[in-house]
């Protein structure tokens, strides 16, 4: 069974600082997805990675992946108030297609 | 990417009864899934839908329970049929697109059952 693990699932920040998300997953894949939900919204894609070694950035937000170590990471740098949402790392499910996901990290910056 | 849209976005409905979801796609798509998200929880696939034959069941959902149909390459429905309590979740449904294999998702409809 696939599983995908992300630590930490509650995190909170100040405003200014930097701090790593982490999904692991149980299976090999060639694929990892970040997604972004505020509260009450649907989900945000942020980076879709598609290969070891990937990195991908966006502002404040770089994601990796590490298909060997089945491992990808969401850093954030200098935190705002506007990054406080719910991140989810996904990977694809057997049949390749759909996503399984992980239980989301819920990531509350304060000033 | 793709537009999407669902309807309701939202409803309150009795225990017994049946809500049927709407999802419409802003261009043609081979495949549509559905997932749900339970009150606070992750997003947990429900099926995948293909247009022209039946929808694929996820370990935990069946088709009497969940029923979708996919009469085109843009629009899927999912009816929650005989709804407890314990369907109150978001139902999202995504699309697949791309080279990227990049999965957009609806905005949602969130469903309370009384």
């Amino acid at each position: 069974e696939l599983k995908v693990e992300q630590n930490p699932l509650f995190l909170s920040m100040q405003e200014g600082k930097n701090y790593t998300i982490y999904c692991n997953y149980s299976t090999t894949s060639d694929r990892l997805y970040w997604y972004r939900q505020d509260p009450g919204k649907s989900l945000e894609s942020l980076f879709v990675l598609l290969s070891n070694g990937a990195v991908k950035q966006e502002g404040r937000l770089m994601a990796s992946l590490d298909t060997k170590a089945r491992l990808s990471t969401l850093h954030i740098t200098a935190a705002v108030h506007d990054l406080s949402a719910t991140y989810f790392c996904a990977v694809p499910t057997n049949s390749g297609y759909a996503l399984n996901f992980g239980k989301g990290t819920s990531l509350l910056v304060t000033p | 990417s793709a537009v999407i849209s669902q309807k309701p976005s939202r409803d309150i409905c009795q225990r017994g009864t049946s809500l049927t979801i709407q999802c419409q796609v802003d261009s043609q798509v081979t495949m549509m899934f559905w997932y749900r998200q339970q009150p606070g929880q992750s997003l947990t696939l429900i099926a995948t839908a293909n247009q022209g034959s039946e929808a694929t069941y996820e370990s935990g959902f069946v088709i009497d329970k969940f029923p979708i149909s996919r009469p085109n390459l843009t629009f899927s429905t999912l009816t929650v049929s005989n709804m407890s309590p314990e369907d109150s979740s978001i139902y999202l449904c995504s699309v697949d697109r791309g080279r990227r294999n990049e999965q957009f998702f609806g905005p949602g409809t969130r469903l309370t059952v009384l």
